[in-house]
């Protein structure tokens, strides 16, 4: 089975902090996603990563980073924190070419981020 | 532009009745369709795919979900829901097989006794 692993399940910062969430996939899939939960919302997709060092804004990139240094872990930055960044992460990953049959994205159990 | 609209962001039955999630789309190739489920403080689970081999698809748990073409839609039944069917479920819409998903706004399924 696929294992997404995100490092924080819950986690409080302050504005102005920088702020990083880690994922890390053991199933050597290319694509990686980091996702924006917010209640009547649903998924907004802030970046995504189809190889190493690769990156390619989603919908709502504005005050995200991101880092792919190895191809097992895709981090999120937030590079000053601020209130409305307050929400829940979820990362995925997913393989490519001949791989992806079948196969879903691959969702961790999320990082819920608290901005006071 | 894709998009997905789920209709009715909460939606009630009872142990045993038939549940109904609706989901309609708006795609400008043959799109590849999706239905996850979230259970509280997790993250989500595949539910269901369309891939265009079949317009009715089975998955897990018991559900279903038709694709109709014509309507847009691709709505998510399940015959008889159980008390452990309560949670969030999401529709989602790819070009490409799910690598970059557009997803609805989530609709919460409540189940009574």
């Amino acid at each position: 089975d696929v294992k997404v692993t995100q490092s924080s399940r819950y986690l409080v910062k302050r504005t102005g902090e920088k702020v990083f969430l880690e994922c890390v996939q053991d199933m050597d899939h290319e694509n990686m996603f980091w996702y924006r939960q917010d209640p009547g919302l649903g998924l907004r997709l802030i970046y995504f990563s189809y190889d190493v060092k690769m990156k390619e804004k989603g919908d709502i990139p504005e005050g995200y980073s991101v880092s792919r240094e190895k191809k097992e872990r895709f981090s999120l930055i937030l590079e000053s924190a601020s209130t409305n960044q307050t929400s829940m992460y979820l990362c995925a990953s997913f393989p490519s070419g001949a791989r992806v049959g079948n196969q879903p994205q691959h969702f961790g159990d999320g990082t819920r981020l608290s901005i006071l | 532009a894709q998009s997905v609209t789920q209709l009715g962001s909460h939606v009630s039955v009872s142990e045993g009745a038939l549940v109904l999630l609706r989901c309609n789309y708006s795609s400008s190739v043959p799109p590849y369709l999706f239905w996850y489920v979230q259970y509280p403080n997790q993250g989500l689970q595949l539910l269901l795919k369309y891939t265009s081999a079949a317009t009715l698809v089975k998955g897990i748990n018991g559900f279903e979900a038709e694709f109709k073409k014509s309507e847009t839609s691709f709505h998510l039944t399940k015959p008889s829901a159980h008390m452990s069917d309560a949670a969030e479920y999401f529709c989602a819409v790819s070009e490409d097989q799910g690598g970059k998903l557009i997803f609805g706004q989530g609709t919460e399924l409540s189940v009574k006794p």
